[in-house]
């Protein structure tokens, strides 16, 4: 399996752009790339997807390097309501994914 | 509603005691999974489910029981809660039926559970 490795937390303010690395140097050829948020006393929320290249939503971006041993969360404009903590995960199969530590994004006024 | 739902959201119970976690899903998803969170800390993964009377292990099984009688149910049961269970727990189903991409997960809200 795959092991992600994330920073721990990022600070922001509103209206910036943020972008969040996670490195995963042995992931697999049939491995994807998932991004979940957290806020407090919730359940985790599917973000983005993507296996190379880029991948845009109307939530975020995904970028992937042709090596795919990273990826970069993009959110443009954060604003306080992006104050979570984003779970980088890579994985082929649903009922192998590892959630790590997250990093926890604070965003200030 | 539609939609994945946990109960109870709150559990205070004492060390020895059998615990149950219920989680149903309206959504006839194949995959359901269960998973802890311990303060400060990211999900580990418990228990999963790929269809009815199909479960399998995940990281932290020790302690844990799960059934699958039916699709939309997936209960968990401390059968002799200790304190190092004490945690969130959440619940999440998800489309994916083992094709070619990672489906997605979606989660309950979750169940704080409190042994003491």
């Amino acid at each position: 399996l795959a092991k992600t490795t994330q920073p721990i937390s990022m600070d922001s303010y509103e209206g910036q752009e943020v972008n969040i690395t996670c490195s995963h140097n042995n992931i697999a050829t049939n491995d994807y790339i998932t991004w979940y948020q957290q806020f407090p006393s919730q359940g985790p929320r599917f973000i983005i997807q993507g296996y190379k290249t880029k991948v845009t939503n109307e939530v975020a971006s995904l970028f992937i390097p042709a090596d795919r041993k990273s990826s970069t969360l993009s959110l443009p404009r954060v604003s306080l309501s992006d104050t979570a903590v984003y779970y980088c995960l890579v994985g082929e199969n649903t009922d192998k994914l590892i959630f790590g530590t997250g990093t926890r994004l604070q965003v200030f006024p | 509603d539609a939609g994945i739902t946990q109960s109870p959201r709150y559990k205070i119970t004492e060390t020895g005691r059998q615990v149950t976690l219920m989680c149903h899903q309206t959504w006839s998803h194949s995959y359901m999974f269960w998973y802890r969170q311990d303060l400060g800390h990211g999900l580990r993964l418990i228990y999963y489910s790929a269809a009815a009377d199909i479960t399998d292990k995940g990281e932290v099984p020790d302690g844990y029981v799960v059934s699958r009688s039916k699709t939309e149910n997936f209960p968990l049961t401390l059968e002799s809660a200790t304190r190092s269970q004490t945690s969130v727990y959440f619940c999440a189903s998800s489309l994916w039926t083992g094709g070619d991409s990672s489906g997605e997960l979606f989660f309950g809200e979750g169940s704080r559970l409190t042994v003491l």
